[in-house]
């Protein structure tokens, strides 16, 4: 069966600190992977997505970045942090196709920017 | 762009029927899905209804009007553990085969015993 591992599952950065999020997906091969961010009280975000290996899209400029090193791992990063890139961060993976829209979540990190 | 409105929060008694409402204006169109996520918890998937079909889990299932822009997901047999917040989202990327979803700012339901 298919698993998802996000961590850290809590951080507390400073403002101009960097930033590393990891997650991983094992039992499928070639996935989609997303990484959202949700605001205390709405919606979710969607902030990058990949269909492989070193192809990143960003849905919105901003002060996050991501890479794909390997097929099963997504990493959002920052070079320095802000006050506004506080928020629950979710990591995601679909099967491409028919079904892409069906989506599983991380566990999520919530990130206070102190 | 995209844009999903729906209630902000919905309440119930236990055992009863709701039906959480979505409207969406999108620049393009492939389906409809409903996310269902507790507090601090990750979303799980509840439902999916456009183009291709209809997925639905459980006591949850959809409807959706394509002309009217317009779904909705019902619960039936409400249980306390329905109480969360309920996120529809849309999928825009009709032809491609990846799963980019554009959620609503979700609706809260609260179930009374």
């Amino acid at each position: 069966s298919q698993t998802i591992h996000q961590w850290p599952a809590t951080l507390v950065q400073p403002v101009g600190s960097p930033l590393s999020l990891e997650c991983t997906v094992e039992g499928t091969s070639n996935p989609n992977l997303y990484w959202y961010r949700q605001a205390a009280g709405r919606g979710l975000q969607l902030l990058f997505y990949s269909v492989g290996i070193g192809q990143i899209s960003s849905e919105v400029p901003q002060n996050l970045s991501a890479s794909r090193p390997q097929d099963r791992q997504f990493i959002l990063s920052s070079k320095k942090l802000l006050l506004s890139d506080s928020g629950f961060y979710l990591c995601a993976w679909s099967v491409p196709g028919r079904r892409a829209e069906k989506l599983f979540f991380g566990s999520g990190t919530q990130l206070s920017v102190l | 762009g995209q844009s999903l409105e729906q209630p902000s929060e919905v309440t119930a008694v236990e055992g009863a029927i709701v039906q959480i409402n979505c409207t969406y204006q999108t620049s393009g169109f492939y389906g409809l899905s409903w996310y269902q996520q507790h507090d601090g918890g990750a979303p799980t998937f509840l439902s999916y209804n456009g183009l291709d079909g209809l997925e639905e889990t459980g006591r949850f299932s959809s409807f959706l009007s394509r002309s009217d822009s317009y779904g909705y997901l019902l619960l039936q047999e409400l249980q306390m553990k329905d109480s969360a917040s309920y996120f529809c989202a849309v999928r825009a990327d009709r032809g491609s085969t990846l799963g980019r979803l554009y959620f609503g700012r979700g609706t809260q339901l609260t179930v009374w015993p």
